[in-house]
């Protein structure tokens, strides 16, 4: 069965530092991997996907992950972290013909 | 163009009580789910469906029927309301019949179950 775990349920940074949630993911086969964000009070959207096409993913909003097989993970980064990015922010997997599976998520707080 | 409608987004029940939550989407998607919100445990699957016709089970499927009649259509039924159901509803659907499609998720249903 697949499975995803995120480290940390709280992430907080300053304004302008680096931005890194973890997650790695459980899979007898390859995987297709998400990263969703959450603002408060609304639906789930996508920031970025991985299908096997390229191991570096660029998404929305200047976040990208990087899948390694070796490691089983697939980090979300960004350079500089906004006010704006304070959300939660979930990493999911899926794989063949299996429904999408999430982590628990992780909260990110953004310090002026 | 609406996407994914749910509705209500608040309801309050009383335990033993029976709702039906309302999902509906106008993209023509074939694969629908549901999900429910907790704090600390993220999203867990409840029912999905790929197709009209078809329903299948998710991680948490106890207390929730489901059926898919219409494409566009796919409610979720609490049949005798317990507390433990008290959660936030996303309904998600995909172009993707498996699911591996990106998800476009509704804005979300409050249940209080008192």
């Amino acid at each position: 069965a697949q499975s995803v775990t995120q480290l940390g349920s709280h992430v907080s940074v300053s304004e302008g530092a680096l931005v890194l949630l973890r997650c790695n993911y459980s899979s007898s086969v390859p995987p297709y991997l998400f990263w969703y964000v959450q603002y408060p009070n609304q639906g789930l959207q996508l920031l970025l996907k991985y299908t096997s096409a390229a191991t570096l993913v660029k998404g929305i909003n200047g976040f990208e992950a990087e899948f390694k097989k070796s490691e089983t993970s697939f980090h979300l980064t960004k350079p500089s972290a906004h006010m704006s990015d304070a959300a939660e922010y979930f990493c999911a997997s899926c794989s063949g013909n299996t429904p999408l599976v999430f982590g628990k998520g992780t909260r990110l707080s953004v310090i002026a | 163009n609406a996407g994914v409608t749910q509705t209500p987004k608040f309801q309050v029940l009383k335990t033993g009580q029976s709702m039906t939550l309302q999902c509906a989407q106008d993209m023509n998607h074939e694969y629908m789910s549901w999900y429910r919100q907790d704090p600390g445990m993220g999203l867990r699957l409840i029912h999905y469906s790929v197709g009209a016709g078809i329903t299948d089970q998710g991680e948490v499927p106890n207390g929730y029927n489901v059926s898919r009649s219409t494409t566009e259509d796919f409610p979720l039924r609490l049949l005798s309301a317990a507390p433990s159901q008290t959660s936030v509803y996303f309904c998600a659907s995909s172009y993707s019949g498996s699911g591996t499609g990106e998800l476009f998720f509704g804005e979300g249903s409050r249940l209080t179950v008192l």
